[in-house]
């Protein structure tokens, strides 16, 4: 079983701030990254999914970073708005494609 | 379009009850099913996974089963529940071409309170 640590557990923004949240994995035997995130009332949404050392994924304001040597990933949120409320999980599998083991996550949010 | 059902969308059952959660998927065909559950105040964890027919996988010992009776339709089930299942089940499906893992698609999920 992976440990998959997010940071910070939580996080409170105002609109028009930008921001960073980390996930944390075990480097070895890894093989996918991904960002998820889970508005309150919806299903998780899938964001990026990173392979490669180095690989940067970019949608609108939020982007994402991956370390596989180092067993990290940023994940940033230019110019907050109220609309990226909501709790950021990052899951890695490793070892085969099937599993994803997912973080607790990290809660934003952004108020005006 | 893929579309992913499950219900019911919320459950109140008595410990010692049994259980019966249902997920389908339409417009793709083998996809790999899963079960997460988010117990209050965890993240998700996976439950069960099944790449086929008939084929589940377990990741922790639990109180649960699940079933695929057919391609696009998992189970989740329980004899008797205890208070420790309540929390949030959500299903999920993805498609692995080839081997490589694409994005997973959740289901809007069950709120299961064991009372």
């Amino acid at each position: 079983i992976l440990n998959v640590e997010q940071s910070p557990q939580s996080l409170h923004v105002q609109e028009g701030d930008s921001t960073n949240f980390t996930c944390s994995f075990p480097s070895s035997n890894f093989y996918a990254l991904h960002w998820y995130r889970w508005e309150t009332a919806k299903s998780p949404e899938a964001l990026f999914v990173m392979t490669l050392n180095g690989d940067e994924k970019k949608k609108g304001r939020i982007s994402a970073t991956l370390n596989t040597k180092e067993g990290y990933s940023y994940l940033y949120i230019k110019g907050s708005q109220p609309e990226d409320s909501a709790t950021y999980l990052c899951a890695a599998s490793a070892g085969t494609a099937s599993k994803l083991t997912f973080g607790t996550g990290t809660r934003l949010q952004v108020t005006l | 379009s893929q579309t992913i059902h499950q219900w019911p969308a919320t459950l109140v059952q008595p410990v010692g009850s049994p259980l019966s959660l249902e997920c389908t998927v339409e417009g793709t065909s083998n996809p790999n099913l899963y079960w997460y559950r988010q117990a209050a105040g965890r993240g998700l964890q996976l439950l069960f996974y099944s790449v086929g027919i008939g084929q589940i996988s377990s990741e922790v010992p639990q109180n649960l089963s699940a079933s695929r009776p057919q391609d696009r339709q998992f189970i989740l089930s329980s004899k008797k529940l205890l208070l420790s299942d309540s929390g949030f089940y959500l299903c999920a499906w993805s498609v692995v071409p080839g081997g490589f893992t694409l994005e997973q698609y959740f289901g809007p999920g069950t709120r299961l309170t064991v009372t």
